[in-house]
């Protein structure tokens, strides 16, 4: 079945750097992927699409310019959480649809961000 | 606006029993229906999808139903286990568009 990776599944940094996280489809291309953020007891809530060779399409309210968003290929896309915050501070969640439709969407096991 | 909605409260039930699983949205017309679990910590992992036109989905001990009249969908567990805990999560999705909305999630509690 589809896999998705997710990397790091943890994190912590200082208030006002940049950190990246990586999402990668294993064995099937993604043209689209989505990135989710989850603050604790709440529900997934969708911060950007990303599609492959494109720009990333934001949600409202979530600022583009503090999460970056590249999908430079079929099988990878990162965030990166620039100038972070404490209130950046969350569990972040990818989740990618296989091209050919067939598998639905898989997520990634999540990576927990701490601005400290 | 948008909306879906499920039982924001824990639900508790003996092994055994069968968990029913609520999840309601308004202003919305969704195409099909997917559930998910969610182990803490962890990322949603797919369960089942009913579309539209579908009354009823059933895989395993796992049923799904579909009522576009009443703009709901129930998710029921049978013979449920300690193993079944966890949050589930419903996400219709709508025409023309990739994008999946969740809803704000059940947590069931199975105890022994």
């Amino acid at each position: 079945g589809a896999v998705v990776s997710q990397h790091p599944s943890r994190v912590i940094c200082k208030s006002g750097t940049s950190v990246k996280i990586e999402c990668r489809s294993l064995d099937f291309q993604a043209t689209t992927m989505f990135w989710y953020r989850q603050f604790p007891k709440k529900s997934l809530m969708l911060m950007a699409t990303s599609n492959e060779g494109s720009k990333a399409t934001y949600e409202q309210g979530v600022e583009k310019d503090k999460f970056l968003i590249n999908h430079a290929s079929l099988t990878l896309s990162t965030l990166t959480v620039t100038s972070a915050h404490p209130e950046d501070s969350s569990f972040y969640i990818c989740s990618a649809r296989d091209a050919a439709g067939n598998y639905g969407y898989t997520f990634g096991s999540g990576t927990r961000l701490t601005v400290v | 606006s948008q909306k879906i909605e499920q039982n924001s409260e824990a639900l508790n039930i003996q092994e055994g029993k069968t968990a029913t699983l609520t999840c309601n949205y308004t202003n919305y017309s969704p195409a099909y229906l997917q559930w998910y679990r969610q182990d803490p910590g962890r990322g949603p992992v797919f369960l089942l999808l009913i579309r539209e036109n579908e009354k009823e989905k059933r895989k395993e001990r796992l049923k799904v139903t579909f009522d576009t009249t009443l703009k709901q969908s129930l998710f029921h567990i049978t013979a449920s286990q300690p193993a079944d805990s966890a949050t589930y999560l419903c996400a219709p999705r709508g025409y023309n568009t990739d994008k999946l909305i969740f809803g704000t999630g059940t947590r069931l509690q199975v105890f022994p």
